[in-house]
């Protein structure tokens, strides 16, 4: 267990419909990552929070948001969903920036 | 930013066997370097790392070998088993500036009983 807690474990919903993923990092962590997984794919990191604020972006869709909040949860909101947005989707923590990356289990979602 | 490339993209090996994977990076500044395994649908995990400020680290049946010069660290695992069998991810990071850790494309490592 890496102490980073992600929520819903899957997730199954239709296209055109909006889900929100939530994430606790690790006690005491303040960076918070996204990442997308695909089938037989890499990580592609989608978007970075530190403390709250964005950090960083990689290849995150317009149609997808994130915030994390004052106690460091994360949300990470996908839009107008499309088949191929069905992935499992990954939060990790760390401490600072270029430090350890803990993950969490992931949230499998499933476009109808 | 960073740049980490990882080889083979596919390793098999039979059990009992050595398996080596490589990754190279591009910034001259990366200093600290964490390897992860995933197994199917789980999360990555971490395994070993190792910073500049060293050339090779073990732990049990894994170790990690750096070279500075050249720009690539390497994964070594002895002795494996079925349960090796996984995608293994490499990264690296700087301590300064734009410092995200950047993560290779993983290699699929299959263990053959």
């Amino acid at each position: 267990d890496s102490g980073v807690t992600q929520t819903p474990k899957h997730l199954i919903t239709a296209t055109g419909q909006r889900v929100t993923l939530r994430c606790s990092p690790r006690s005491g962590d303040l960076s918070v990552y996204w990442y997308q997984q695909s089938l037989d794919q890499g990580l592609q990191f989608l978007i970075q929070y530190y403390n709250g604020e964005e950090r960083a972006k990689g290849n995150i869709l317009e149609r997808f948001s994130a915030q994390q909040f004052p106690d460091l949860h994360s949300e990470l909101n996908l839009s107008s969903l499309e088949l191929g947005d069905s992935a499992l989707y990954f939060c990790a923590s760390s401490v600072n920036d270029g430090e350890t990356q803990y993950f969490g289990p992931g949230t499998r979602l499933l476009v109808l | 930013g960073e740049n980490v490339e990882q080889h083979p993209s596919t390793l098999s090996v039979q059990e009992g066997d050595s398996a080596v994977i490589k990754c190279t990076y591009s910034d001259s500044a990366s200093n600290y370097f964490p390897w992860y395994k995933q197994e199917l649908g789980k999360r990555p995990q971490l395994i070993i790392d190792i910073r500049s400020n060293v050339g090779e680290k073990k732990d049990q049946r894994i170790a990690v070998t750096l070279n500075k010069t050249a720009k690539h660290f390497s994964l070594h695992i002895t002795e494996t088993q079925p349960e090796d069998s996984a995608v293994y991810f490499c990264a690296a990071s700087r301590s300064y500036g734009n410092n995200r850790l950047a993560f290779g494309k993983g290699n699929q490592v299959v263990v053959i009983p």
